[in-house]
């Protein structure tokens, strides 16, 4: 069964800093991965999408790497903004299946 | 092209009450995805339609929970009898391919 862990649970920056979120799948045969972000009380907006195939994907100031074999994805922000602040959300798509599996967030916070 | 858009946004019921819930998903995505979110948790997958065909459903879907989408436009996902545990936020997402597109939710709470 597919387990997805983000660490940390929750991060408080001071705006400007660079940031890393981490997130980890205990089965390597995914087709995707994604990040999501969630503001509180409303839906899921996409930021990065990778396909199984691919090591990163770059938005922005948003990168998102891949590695598959480990089973590791890293989100990395730079130079920070309050508008950053968000709960983040990693989920893979295992391959045979079209449901996604989502880890529990990490909750941003950056201060002005 | 407005998005996945679901109504009601919001939903207070009387345990033991049926409610239900709708979906608009973006008119090209033929795929449609029910999840259920709890505070704190991300959310989990319910089941997902292609077209009108429901092809995969969570064993979290018990039989008071019924999903439909007929003529592959629209769903909707009704909640018998509900319980203070269905409690949750719950999202609609659509898809052509891959990659979601989600809606904002409905926010049930069972009183």
């Amino acid at each position: 069964k597919q387990e997805v862990t983000q660490i940390p649970a929750a991060l408080s920056v001071p705006e400007g800093e660079n940031l890393v979120l981490n997130c980890s799948f205990t089965d390597s045969a995914i087709y995707n991965l994604q990040w999501f972000r969630q503001d509180p009380g409303k839906g899921l907006t996409s930021l990065l999408l990778i396909q199984s195939s691919q090591r990163e994907q770059t938005s922005g100031r948003l990168n998102a790497s891949l590695d598959k074999s480990s089973g590791r994805s890293t989100l990395y922000i730079a130079a920070s903004q309050p508008g950053d602040s968000a709960t983040y959300l990693c989920a893979v798509n295992q391959g045979g299946s079209e449901k996604l599996v989502f880890g529990k967030g990490t909750k941003l916070t950056v201060n002005p | 092209d407005t998005g996945v858009s679901q109504d009601p946004r919001h939903k207070i019921t009387k345990r033991g009450q049926n409610v239900t819930f709708r979906c608009d998903p973006i008119s090209e995505h033929n795929r449609l995805y029910w999840y259920r979110q709890t505070l704190g948790q991300g959310p989990e997958f319910l089941t997902y339609f292609q077209n009108e065909a429901q092809l995969e459903k969570s064993r979290l879907l018990s039989d008071r929970f019924s999903a439909e989408r007929p003529k592959g436009s629209f769903s909707t996902l009704e909640i018998q009898r509900t319980e203070q545990g269905d409690s949750a936020m719950y999202l609609c997402a659509s898809s052509r391919s891959y990659g979601y597109t989600f809606g904002s939710g409905t926010r049930l709470t069972v009183v």
